[in-house]
């Protein structure tokens, strides 16, 4: 158990449809980053969130946003899906904002498949 | 345009022998390089890492050897053990440049056989 938590584990929807995905950092991390690994895909970086706040983006699509609430946890909400959007969405956190060498511990991920 | 790239999509290996595992990268702004390892149905787990400064991190079985020049690396494993199979992924990041998120290149699949 890496201590970074990801809900739901799988998730199947339709075209169209939203869906949230949640994330609980390790206990202390104060960073979360979002990651997309599609088929035969390196981890692509989504979004970074650094104590609430937005630090860098990725390629995030307009259609998906992110946030990170007060008690740190992170939502990712991907909405107007698409086939494409079909992947494993990970979660992962570290104790710094992003500076520096930076080690990231990497939640179980979140499987999405879009029908 | 793939900033990290892992060439070989799948290595095989005997038990016992060494795995050397490629990682080449184009972005000289990157200085701080990791290794992680990937099982079905888990997350990435960090295995080792290396900063520009040096050329050689070694931790128990797994070795990370940086070539800056060919802007190249790799991962040694000796002797590889039937637990090693697992997808490796190499990662890097440039710590100068702000906030810069870590880079992933695709991912090798390591296969050690028994």
């Amino acid at each position: 158990d890496s201590g970074v938590t990801q809900t739901p584990k799988h998730l199947i929807t339709a075209t169209g449809q939203r869906v949230t995905l949640r994330c609980s950092p390790r206990s202390g991390d104060l960073s979360v980053y979002w990651y997309q690994q599609s088929l035969d895909q390196g981890l692509q970086f989504l979004i970074h969130y650094y104590n609430g706040e937005e630090r860098a983006k990725g390629n995030i699509l307009e259609r998906f946003s992110a946030q990170q609430f007060p008690d740190l946890h992170s939502e990712l909400n991907l909405s107007s899906l698409e086939l494409g959007d079909s992947a494993l969405y990970f979660c992962a956190s570290s104790v710094g904002g992003g500076y520096g060498a930076n080690v990231l511990t990497f939640g179980a991920g979140s499987r999405l498949t879009v029908l | 345009d793939q900033q990290v790239k892992q060439n070989s999509p799948s290595l095989s290996v005997q038990e016992g022998r060494i795995s050397i595992l490629n990682c080449d990268y184009t972005n000289s702004m990157f200085d701080y390089f990791l290794w992680y390892k990937k099982y079905p149905a888990e997350g990435p787990t960090f295995l080792i890492s290396i900063s520009s400064i040096k050329d050689k991190n070694e931790d128990g079985r797994f070795t990370v050897f940086l070539n800056k020049s060919a802007k190249h690396l790799s991962l040694h494993i000796v002797p590889s053990q039937p637990g090693d199979s697992a997808v490796y992924f190499c990662a890097a990041s440039s710590t100068n440049s702000g906030n810069t998120p870590l880079v992933f290149g695709k991912g090798t699949r390591l296969s050690v056989i028994a």
